[in-house]
């Protein structure tokens, strides 16, 4: 089976960095995604990571490593409307997997 | 605009009753994907599709059925079968061959037993 573990919760002031971190246990691994969803709304893409290292996406980054299972989401400049759910997701070869979820409260 | 509709957006059904939740994608993907979300919880996958009149079962298939009839459409029903039906629903789609980790998702049904 598969497992992932990430904070429920992580608070931040506008302006400033975060990091939500993801450890996993799982079969099959090919690479690890990140979602973002505002409350009530879809989850949307924000990130991909196949390979070991970092990927920077504008404000956002997203960095794994294989041999210690873990990944993290790095966000820079925090604004108002970064409030929300962030999800990590292992890809196996069919099938995404999700964590529980991190909620990220930005205040101003 | 390519993308993935679902319909309803909310839906009240009175216990014993089956329903079913439509999703259409013109996205031309091969891959779909039925999750089931609860509140303050991650995604679950119920059913998932690779191909035409294929399909096989997620983590949480027990009381739920899909068919996949046309590569456009992956309809969910959500039997009376199913203990706990309430829960906001979510179809999604992606590029079988494509990067990987990406899935574009509809904007969700909320299911509400009453």
């Amino acid at each position: 089976g598969q497992s992932l573990e990430q904070p429920s919760e992580v608070t931040a002031v506008e302006g400033a960095i975060v990091q939500i971190n993801c450890t996993y246990q799982t079969s099959g691994f090919y690479g690890l995604s990140w979602y973002q969803q505002h409350d009530g709304g879809a989850p949307t893409f924000l990130s991909y990571n196949g390979l070991d290292g970092l990927e920077e996406t504008g404000r956002f980054s997203s960095f794994l490593s294989r041999s210690d299972s873990y990944g993290y989401l790095l966000l820079q400049e925090l604004q108002m409307k970064d409030s929300a759910s962030y999800f990590c997701a292992v890809s196996g070869y069919s099938t995404l997997t999700f964590g529980k979820g991190t909620m990220l409260l930005v205040s101003p | 605009d390519g993308g993935i509709t679902q319909s309803p957006k909310y839906l009240f059904r009175k216990e014993g009753q089956n329903v079913t939740l439509s999703c259409e994608q013109n996205l031309n993907h091969d891959a779909m994907y039925w999750y089931r979300q609860d509140p303050g919880q991650g995604l679950r996958l119920i059913y998932y599709s690779q191909i035409v009149n294929d399909f096989q079962k997620g983590d949480i298939a027990e009381g739920y059925s899909v068919s996949r009839e046309k590569k456009e459409s992956f309809p969910l029903t959500v039997t009376s079968a199913q203990k706990n039906p309430t829960a906001f629903y979510l179809c999604a789609s992606r590029e079988t061959g494509g990067r990987t980790g990406e899935l574009f998702f509809g904007e969700g049904s909320r299911l509400t037993v009453l």
